[in-house]
């Protein structure tokens, strides 16, 4: 099984509307998550942290569900510009202090006009 | 603001040559990675590095190895290179762990290189 998985998508949603994400993953010890945005042909960058009471940033909202061992990632009225790949990332298994993080291979969201 | 910084953004180089690549960061981060990214597979780690003079292996170490001299340069090198190592190579860095929270990792723009 592998450590973080996500469908692949893509999601096709009209500007304005809401999407939702979500990730699983394998590590129940792993206690950091992210979301990361990645637009075509470019470098993945960090969107949010992902924190155990749920965060908020503008239009996109993060939780995490350690039960169930997954992370969601919300994004309200979306905007042309949302149109990008979504890796959600988490602390590997036997993670030493190495900085070491595990991706997804990501979510592909496209707004449409 | 962090910054990563790749040598270069597109690279061409032919079978067999031995290719570096650069990779540069200006926050003292402790770790640095290298990894390369292919349609439909994902990020892939290749190599890390958590202090200087100190590496490990990735996923997907064959064909790489890596020098960390310095604790701002982390370079990878191909020894001989290949076609099917023709990718997008990212290097990222971050910060240890504080307590039990790992930091997140910061990305260069990347280097595309082609192997003919």
């Amino acid at each position: 099984r592998k450590e973080v998985e996500q469908d692949p998508g893509p999601f096709n949603v009209p500007e304005g509307a809401t999407v939702a994400f979500n990730c699983t993953y394998s590590n129940s010890a792993s206690q950091s998550f992210f979301w990361y945005r990645q637009d075509c042909r470019k470098e993945p960058k960090l969107l949010m942290s992902v924190y155990s009471s749920g965060n908020e940033d503008g239009r996109f909202t993060a939780q995490l569900n350690r039960a169930s061992q997954y992370i969601s990632l919300l994004i309200r009225d979306s905007k042309l510009s949302d149109s990008a790949t979504y890796l959600c990332v988490v602390t590997p298994r036997g993670s030493s202090n190495t900085g070491k993080l595990i991706f997804g291979q990501g979510t592909t969201l496209q707004v449409k006009p | 603001d962090v910054k990563v910084t790749q040598s270069s953004r597109y690279l061409v180089k032919r079978t067999g040559e031995k290719v570096f690549l650069e990779c540069v960061q200006d926050m003292d981060h402790e770790n640095m990675f290298w990894y390369r990214q292919d349609p439909g597979l994902g990020l892939r780690l290749i190599y890390f590095s958590y202090d200087v003079k100190m590496k490990e292996k990735g996923d997907i170490p064959e064909g790489y190895s890596v020098s960390r001299e310095k604790k701002e340069r982390f370079s990878l090198i191909l020894e001989s290179a290949s076609t099917n190592q023709t990718s997008m190579y990212l290097c990222a860095s971050n910060r240890s762990r504080r307590g039990i929270l790992d930091q997140p990792q910061h990305f260069g723009d990347g280097t595309r290189l082609s192997i003919l």
